[in-house]
């Protein structure tokens, strides 16, 4: 049981390269999310996809595009990177039942640097 | 912003020593959580307060929740060097975002051997 799997662990890439972050969880979660990581700062919401079939913008989605590929996956793609997307980089999952007990799931992160 | 706040930024203390860390937010929650990140790892859950609940335990742990101040704290009683780590608050609010955790900037704690 590996929980949440992202890959890759570390990538750099150039201004206006495009590149995809995969995500994948097994544990039969309802829900997936993405979330960047900056120095200083707390996580902020990209997108989210409260359950197979859906996907929504949260708190800073511009740059970035996503596809829930089945009930397991869930890839990021930065289809033309900027260094403002210079960032560590997590996907999580939830069951997402019952709100008000909702807990997430965090993979071990992606370590993003554009150049 | 509904982005928590936690207080301190950053505590060092020894082995042994408790550890007390703050979040305030500003608007009305349907819960309030607490993360642990190790240094390069993801997040970890810690525990769930909900907003109708004033304090609640997980072994060394105990957090409260005031909603007429809008803050929790988190209590780490006999800290360890394992502890040293970043702590954060999350909320979850009523309305707007639905549903989805709103994270704080987080406490980094760093415990003494």
């Amino acid at each position: 049981n590996a929980g949440v799997t992202q890959t890759p662990k570390f990538q750099v890439l150039k201004t206006g390269q495009s590149m995809t972050l995969q995500c994948a969880q097994d544990m039969n979660h309802n829900s997936m999310y993405w979330y960047r990581q900056d120095p200083g700062m707390g996580l902020r919401l990209i997108y989210y996809s409260a359950s197979e079939g859906t996907t929504d913008k949260g708190e800073v989605p511009n740059g970035y595009n996503v596809s829930r590929l089945n009930k397991r996956e869930f890839s990021l793609r930065l289809e033309s990177a900027a260094p403002s997307q210079t960032s560590v980089y997590f996907c999580a999952s939830s069951e997402r039942r019952e709100v008000r007990t909702d807990t997430q799931y965090f993979g071990p992160g992606t370590r993003l640097t554009v150049l | 912003s509904q982005q928590g706040e936690e207080d301190p930024q950053a505590l060092s203390i020894q082995e042994g020593e408790n550890a007390t860390m703050n979040c305030s937010y500003k608007t009305s929650i349907n819960n309030l959580q607490w993360y642990r990140q190790n240094s390069g790892r993801g997040l970890v859950h810690l525990i769930l307060i909900r907003s109708n609940e004033r304090e609640k335990h997980s072994g060394r742990l105990r957090v409260t929740l005031d909603t007429s101040k809008k803050s929790s704290s988190l209590l780490i009683t006999a800290s360890r060097a394992a502890d040293t780590a970043s702590y954060f608050c999350a909320t979850v609010h009523y309305g707007g975002s639905q549903g989805n955790l709103i994270f704080g900037k987080g406490t980094k704690l760093s415990v003494k051997p």
